[in-house]
């Protein structure tokens, strides 16, 4: 069956970096583009990047564009979102999810979550 | 951006009620437009993608519709497990930006 397992949060000062990892096994990760979401507490969800099934192609937020980096690398079937230069408002936790798409209709969806890790970001 | 605008924000209901949430995109999507389920403490859940198709596996009580700019997600029999908070999701173009949630709560 599908797994997603987030790993690399926890609590970290403000301009720190941290490196957040997405393992995936049952399903061929290497044809699946791959999204992280967060939801900061208490708070509903926000897309935060989306990469491509081979790594060609990468979106962001406009709220982390500069200082994150979503890579994935498909040898070793696992997602990567790389922060930098965090900040308070970044604190949350992160979930990665598998883009599934329907062939040739543009459609597309999450149809698998990770359990998500959280982020802090605090002094 | 495309900005997504749920209502209401939260909405008590009892089991059995029938219960409509509203989305509301701020320029048309077509149907790229996929509604999720999240319980406290749990990732979120697909209930509906491309506006109306019932993800595998989601009870047939829950249904959605619209197209452009205007969709709603229902709920015809409400169980006590449905419960949550139901987020829309445009996926017509990036940022996939979700609404602000709608909290289902017993009344």
């Amino acid at each position: 069956q599908v797994q997603l397992v987030e790993s690399g949060g926890g609590v970290v000062q403000p301009g720190r970096s941290l490196r957040l990892s997405c393992a995936a096994s049952g399903f061929t990760f290497s044809n699946y583009g791959m999204h992280w979401v967060r939801q900061a507490p208490g708070k509903g969800l926000e897309w935060v990047a989306l990469i491509s099934y081979d790594g060609s192609n990468k979106y962001y937020a406009d709220s982390v564009k500069g200082r994150v980096t979503i890579s994935r690398d498909n040898s070793k079937n696992t997602l990567y979102l790389q922060m930098n230069s965090l900040r308070a408002e970044d604190t949350a936790v992160y979930y990665c999810a598998k883009d599934q798409r329907v062939f040739g209709t543009g459609v597309t969806y999450c149809d698998y979550w990770g359990q998500g890790t959280l982020v802090t970001v605090s002094s | 951006d495309i900005q997504m605008t749920q209502s209401p924000s939260s909405l008590s209901a009892s089991v059995g009620d029938r219960v409509t949430i509203t989305c509301r995109a701020s320029q048309s999507i077509s149907t790229y437009l996929n509604w999720y389920q999240q319980k406290p403490g749990k990732a979120p859940k697909l209930l509906i993608y491309a506006a109306s198709s019932l993800q595998s596996g989601v009870p047939s009580t829950f249904s959605g519709s619209g197209s452009g700019t205007d969709f709603t997600l229902t709920i015809s029999s409400l169980q006590p497990e449905d419960f949550a908070t139901y987020y829309c999701q445009q996926t017509y173009s990036t940022p996939r930006t979700f609404g602000q949630g709608t909290k289902l709560e017993i009344k």
